[in-house]
């Protein structure tokens, strides 16, 4: 049991580079959330998937997509990437309905510097 | 509009002594709260949780207190180990609402031996 995964762990990309973060989990969580750790900042939410299939914006959205391949999987995109998205990012897995109540559990993070 | 603040980027306490970390939320639809740790180079990860309907959770040394009406918890260590330094953030959601949990800027813990 891996909980959350996230590849790659370290990544440094030129200014209009494309990447796509990789996320899985294995808990079998409905909900599955991208994060971005810059610091003074806090944790800001790029992306979220409350089910496969859906998705939604979260605080930061500008410049990422994201697509729930399946159940496990959530990946982040960087389209043309900026120095502006040099960060840390989070992919965290959830079931926090009050059925199902669970918390986040989040992946060791992938640190991303734009060049 | 920060919905979530925890006001103090950083404590210093001495081992053994207690920590007291606090969060102040504006939004009253939240009704359930977490905290999470994070070490440097990891992920955050769960710490301890309260429902709106409590006013305190308590696990080993750690309790969590919610006052509804001045919309503020604390997290409190007794006694504080060196192990704890860590960054401590504070969480809310909405149970009735999405799952998005928004989270506090942190605040960064050193416990000093």
């Amino acid at each position: 049991n891996a909980g959350v995964t996230q590849t790659p762990k370290f990544q440094v990309l030129k200014t209009g580079q494309s990447m796509t973060l990789q996320c899985a989990q294995d808990m079998n969580h409905n909900s599955m959330y991208w994060y971005r750790q810059d610091p003074g900042m806090g944790l800001r939410l790029i992306y979220y998937s409350a089910s496969e299939g859906t998705t939604d914006k979260g605080e930061v959205p500008n410049g990422y997509n994201v697509s729930r391949l399946n159940k496990r999987e959530f990946s982040l995109r960087l389209e043309s990437a900026a120095p502006s998205q040099t960060s840390v990012y989070f992919c965290a897995s959830s079931s926090l309905r009050r059925e199902l109540r669970d918390t986040q559990y989040f992946g060791p993070g992938t640190r991303l510097t734009v060049l | 509009d920060q919905q979530v603040k925890q006001n103090s980027p950083s404590l210093s306490v001495q081992e053994g002594r207690i920590s007291i970390l606090n969060c102040d939320y504006t939004n009253s639809m939240f009704d359930y709260f977490l905290w999470y740790k994070k070490y440097p180079a990891e992920g955050p990860t769960f710490l301890i949780s309260i429902s709106s309907i409590k006013d305190k959770n308590e696990d080993g040394r750690f309790t969590v207190f919610l006052n509804k009406s001045a919309k503020h918890l604390s997290l409190h260590i007794v006694p504080s180990q060196p192990g704890d330094s860590a960054v401590y953030f504070c969480a809310a959601f909405n149970q009735g609402g999405s799952e998005k949990l928004v989270f506090g800027k942190g605040t960064k813990l050193t416990v000093n031996p």
